[in-house]
């Protein structure tokens, strides 16, 4: 499975932009790209997935060039109620083989006034 | 809310002895992943259950062993508790045991060895 390189936290401002940006330089063709929010004491929550160019939904959008080495999750106008721990992912394997997800240690976005 | 729920969210123990966490996952999904998160660390992959069947596992010795039911509620055993076992497990979901397939977390046991 490809591993992951993050910045392990960043800091922002209330209604900024956030991008944090995932480097995943031996992603295999099949591997998707898959990004959790982590807040203290629950477990993580899925966020958005991609493969290629560009992905959007209601919280986030996923950037990811054409070489696929690196992705970058953006978080328009953040609240306080963003900080937490954002977990880039990527991985997938053969059907009946388990999805040996690895967690790195994340990125701890924190978010003030 | 996932759908996923897990019991107990807290539990001490002390070195030597026997744990059981349980799982119940979100309905319609057929796939059971465990994982262990150390404190500041990110959740490392104990074992996956796919119709009541392991279907992987990840670098844990095995005195960390598991069951999943017919209905895919699952459980975590470890036995022979040492310190490191302290930790937050996490049971996750999910409708197939791929890796792009969407992981619904519950919110934890936290298990403390003393």
């Amino acid at each position: 499975l490809a591993k992951t390189t993050q910045p392990i936290s960043m800091d922002s401002y209330e209604g900024q932009e956030v991008n944090i940006t995932c480097s995943h330089n031996n992603i295999a063709t099949n591997d998707y790209i898959t990004w959790y929010q982590q807040f203290p004491s629950q477990g993580p929550r899925f966020i958005i997935q991609g493969y290629k160019t560009k992905v959007t939904n209601e919280v986030a959008s996923l950037f990811i060039p054409a070489d696929r080495k690196s992705s970058t999750l953006s978080l328009p106008r953040v609240s306080l109620s963003d900080t937490a721990v954002y977990y880039c992912l990527v991985g997938d394997l053969p059907t009946g083989t388990a999805s040996k997800l690895t967690f790195g240690t994340g990125t701890r976005l924190q978010v003030t006034l | 809310e996932t759908g996923v729920t897990q019991s107990p969210t807290h539990l001490i123990k002390t070195r030597g002895q026997q744990v059981t966490l349980r799982c119940s996952s979100q309905s319609g999904h057929n796939t059971v992943s465990w994982y262990q998160q150390a404190l500041g660390q990110g959740p490392q992959f104990i074992f996956q259950y796919y119709r009541e069947e392991e279907n992987g596992r990840g670098n844990f010795p095995p005195r960390f062993s598991g069951l999943q039911f017919p209905n895919y509620s699952s459980e975590l055993n470890v036995n022979a508790l040492e310190l490191d076992d302290s930790a937050l497990y996490l049971c996750a979901s999910s409708l197939a045991p791929q890796g792009n397939e969407k992981l619904f977390f519950g919110s934890g046991t936290q298990l403390s060895v003393l």
